[in-house]
């Protein structure tokens, strides 16, 4: 199956600071998503994100998908933010990489 | 709305018995998925069905089984508990032509 790979696997930010999470694949993919696990375990979809690039409000992703990876921005971070950020690619189904666990401290 | 419920949300159990995790969603996807998330391994896929008698096996379906009767139920059950399936257990569902995956919110299983 396809390798999901994130990088950094933690990462803690003081609010108002911007971040770049990383997600490597291991296969051409027609199918990737970012999660957001709140620390209360609720997955949020945030984006889903096969090539090009999508923002909605401070978050935005950038999918290059001939070169296999995707990067997501989180820009002017919030204590609100902190949890898992996981990166996730399909092909029949999702296969997920380990996340990313992000801290914002106030 | 529409929305997609897991329930126990969570339980405590013997090693050795069986149990169900129930998954119900009402937005009549035909796709829906059971994952389980352990410290250090991501979410990984334990079954998944694509839509009424369909069943099919995940990376991690050894001790676990599926069953789909109707489209909006995809209970998954423990045959015989055991510790190493002390987890959290994710549901998920998907339009057959859609992108975006919907999860539940988790059951928390403890096997003693």
């Amino acid at each position: 199956g396809i390798q999901v790979e994130q990088s950094p696997p933690d990462l803690i930010l003081q609010e108002g600071a911007n971040s770049t999470l990383r997600c490597n694949f291991s296969d051409s993919v027609n199918n990737l998503q970012w999660f957001h696990q709140n620390p209360w375990g609720q997955l949020i979809n945030l984006f889903y994100i096969p090539s090009g690039t999508k923002q909605n409000g401070r978050l935005s992703a950038t999918t290059v998908a001939t070169e296999r990876y995707s990067l997501l921005y989180i820009s002017s971070s919030q204590t609100t933010d902190s949890g898992v950020y996981f990166c996730a690619v399909n092909d029949y189904k999702l296969s997920f990489g380990a996340g990313t666990t992000v801290t914002v401290r106030a | 709305d529409a929305e997609i419920t897991q329930s126990p949300r969570h339980k405590i159990t013997e090693t050795g018995r069986q149990v169900t995790l129930a998954c119900h969603q009402t937005w009549n996807h035909n796709n829906m998925f059971w994952y389980r998330q352990d410290l250090g391994h991501g979410l990984r896929l334990i079954h998944y069905s694509y839509g009424v008698q369909d069943t099919n096996k995940g990376e991690v379906s050894d001790g676990y089984s599926v069953s789909r009767s109707n489209t909006e139920d995809l209970p998954l059950t423990l045959e015989s508990a055991a510790s190493s399936q002390t987890s959290v257990y994710f549901c998920a569902s998907r339009e057959s032509s859609g992108n975006t995956i919907y999860f539940g919110e988790g059951s928390w299983l403890t096997v003693v």
